[in-house]
């Protein structure tokens, strides 16, 4: 069964510091898609990127970077120069294919990012 | 924001009540999800809808049901309610329902039974 494990439950940074939240996933399948969302004090889910199993690139999005490692089943987020309007729950989510090419996703539990002035 | 509407944002209502979320997806995507996120279990998949039929099923209780109207739009209706279903529910929507297609939420519906 699909696992998603982000074994940092809170983190907690002062502005301008890098921080790097850690996604660690368990699959059977050879194609499959990962997420990270943003949820933050407000409520809703922010979809933040999607990477696919054969895309093994790093990706950057302004202070936001990626490391998706197969070899580790990991895919890392990183967020350069943080700030507080950073603070949130992050969750790694990773696709769980249904019969009929149905999706649903598998989120962590998350991590709670503390960005202080 | 995403595009995704649910209604109503907050709902308070007693054990073994019935209520009805109410959800409208983003302008031309077929497919609805369902997910419930507590404290306990974390955020958990209910039920997906694509163009009106049931797709898949998750962790959904048997007194939880769902359905997906012509226009699109999607209920959950929640029955016999008990404090344990006190949750923030969250609807999202996507273009087809594969796996190429990304999920993007609404802003939830927070659940409080007391």
């Amino acid at each position: 069964a699909q696992k998603v494990t982000q074994a940092q439950t809170e983190i907690s940074v002062v502005e301008k510091e890098d921080v790097t939240l850690d996604c660690v996933y368990e699959t059977r399948d050879t194609t499959y898609y990962l997420f990270w969302y943003k949820q933050p004090p407000s409520g809703e889910l922010v979809f933040l990127i999607r990477r696919n199993s054969f895309d093994e690139q790093n990706e950057i999005s302004g202070r936001y970077s990626w490391n998706f490692q197969k070899s580790t089943s990991s895919f890392n987020f990183t967020i350069t120069a943080s700030q507080v309007v950073d603070s949130a729950v992050y969750f790694c989510a990773l696709s769980d294919p249904h019969q009929g090419g149905s999706e649903k996703l598998v989120f962590g539990k998350g991590t709670k990012l503390t960005v202080n002035p | 924001d995403s595009g995704v509407t649910q209604t109503p944002k907050h709902l308070i209502t007693a054990t073994g009540q019935r209520v009805t979320l109410r959800c409208s997806p983003r302008s031309g995507d077929l497919s609805v999800y369902w997910y419930q996120q507590s404290l306990d279990q974390g955020l958990q998949f209910l039920i997906q809808y694509y163009n009106g039929e049931e797709r898949a099923k998750g962790n959904i209780l048997e007194r939880f049901s769902a359905q997906q109207f012509p226009d699109l739009h999607s209920e959950l209706n929640l029955s016999s309610l008990e404090l344990g279903d006190s949750a923030l529910y969250f609807c999202a929507s996507s273009v087809g329902g594969s796996i190429t297609d990304t999920q993007y939420f609404g802003p939830g519906t927070r659940l409080t039974v007391l």
